[in-house]
């Protein structure tokens, strides 16, 4: 089973505006971690944001904010203003709790995103 | 602080033969977590190290194999290329040795072409 599903393959925002990314995930362990990264045609991955599963409030970096819903078990990123250096493919990554785990992340699709000036 | 190092950038290799690729972690990062990232499977975790020991696998054949030394560097190997190895290999470091709120910082990758 899909542990990370990311719906949207591409999607254009106009500079300057918000646009909203989805991700929901499946899991049964009730510890866990949720990061967004972001992947320029560089190649390099850049860390965004994370949200624990016990973290009471959405997390918030600058522009990145996550809309965590754990019931109905989505983590969707926000960009807030968007710039033209915003225009890369971003995943969502889901680590599960338990030393088992260990530093495993599981990945979503991904989900292009372009800037149009 | 030096992020996550990885050598070579980009590689060209043969059917049957092996490949070496390196990473150097963060200064004091002792976990390294390797992926394979392609247009058709994505991103898909090969392997972590943590303190020099082989802590998760993924599902991958044994032809894949890594190693970490006690520097935390690390090294995976791959041999016998298949056509289907093309991929760019990403290597991450991370301080924490089971916080899932440790981030996992990546390198630049190895882009390896397999002809």
């Amino acid at each position: 089973a899909q542990k990370i599903t990311q719906t949207q393959p591409g999607m254009f925002v106009q500079e300057k505006e918000a646009v909203t990314l989805d991700c929901t995930y499946d899991t049964s362990d009730p510890s866990y971690g949720l990061f967004w990264y972001k992947q320029p045609s560089s190649g390099e991955m850049i860390f965004l944001i994370y949200q624990g599963s016990y973290d009471q409030q959405n997390a918030t970096e600058g522009r990145y904010s996550l809309n965590f819903q754990k019931a109905r078990k989505s983590a969707n990123l926000v960009i807030s203003a968007s710039q033209l250096g915003d225009s890369a493919m971003y995943f969502c990554a889901m680590r599960e709790g338990g030393i088992a785990a260990g530093n495993k992340l599981t990945f979503g699709g991904g989900t292009r995103v372009l800037v149009k000036p | 602080k030096a992020g996550v190092t990885q050598t070579p950038r980009y590689l060209i290799k043969t059917r049957g033969q092996q490949v070496t690729l390196s990473c150097s972690p963060i200064s004091g990062h002792r976990s390294v977590s390797w992926y394979q990232q392609t247009p058709g499977q994505g991103l898909q975790f090969l392997f972590e190290y943590f303190s020099e020991t082989q802590r998760n696998k993924g599902n991958f054949p044994g032809r894949f194999s890594g190693r970490q030394f006690s520097n935390s560097r690390s090294e995976m190997n791959v041999s016998t290329l298949e056509l289907g190895d093309s991929a760019l290999y990403l290597c991450a470091s991370s301080l924490e040795g089971t916080g899932i709120n440790s981030p996992l910082h990546f390198g630049n990758g190895t882009r390896l072409t397999v002809t």
